[in-house]
């Protein structure tokens, strides 16, 4: 079984532009979250979708956004980019029903704004 | 708001040493997980722990639960330096059916000879 992919897996972006990442799940999984990892703050979660609704956000500014499709692909944009949005973008996906509890985790975007 | 402390940050161990990784956590959770990261890499899935009492074993580490006490431990046993990364653990939070993860700062660990 394929595990979860993220596209692209680097990115350079300037100061005011705007990105968007990609994560496909795992086959047949239905929730995507989606998590910033910086090394001043750690792990975060940005936001979770599951059949194509947002579930759950965390405490980020609205220039972070995103979406999922109806075949659980998910996308996350980040307008007018700042320096400090330079992170690796994780995705996990899992099958997101109660119970089914595994996350599995892409290998990440990393995105560099200068 | 959901909080998790890790500690150490950083352990550095000689190679056949044991030691312990401890995970507190501020608010009651069904579920806890410990991940391990290598350099410039993603997340690998460890241990999920669902209930008090709950340990399980994988190789040189095992991970324990207590509930009540809002403590996992993540103990090494016999270090080898293949054990070397960074591992976090995670515990996870519900709103109605949404969920997220909370993040420990993380425990980098190297393993010397």
């Amino acid at each position: 079984k394929a595990g979860v992919t993220q596209t692209p897996r680097y990115l350079i972006k300037t100061r005011g532009q705007q990105v968007t990442l990609s994560c496909s799940p795992i086959s047949g999984h239905r929730s995507v979250s989606w998590y910033q990892q910086t090394p001043g703050q750690g792990l975060q979660f940005l936001f979770e979708y599951f059949s194509e609704t947002q579930r759950n956000k965390g405490n980020f500014p609205g220039r972070f956004s995103g979406r999922q499709f109806s075949n659980s692909r998910s996308e996350m944009n980040v307008s007018t980019l700042e320096l400090g949005d330079s992170a690796l973008y994780l995705c996990a996906s899992s099958l997101g029903t109660s119970g089914r509890i595994e996350q599995y985790f892409g290998p990440g975007t990393r995105l560099t704004v200068t | 708001e959901l909080k998790v402390e890790q500690n150490p940050l950083f352990l550095s161990m000689q190679e056949g040493k044991n030691y312990t990784i401890y995970c507190n956590y501020s608010t009651t959770s069904d579920r806890l997980y410990w991940y391990r990261q290598d350099p410039g890499k993603s997340l690998e899935s460890l241990f999920v722990l669902l209930s008090n009492g709950a340990v399980k074993q994988e190789g040189r580490l095992m991970a324990s639960l207590d509930t009540k006490a809002r403590l996992s431990t993540l103990h090494i046993t016999a270090a080898v330096h293949d054990l070397s990364a960074t591992y976090f653990c995670a515990v996870a939070s519900h709103t109605g059916t949404a969920s997220k993860l909370t993040f420990g700062t993380g425990t980098r660990l190297q393993v010397t000879l």
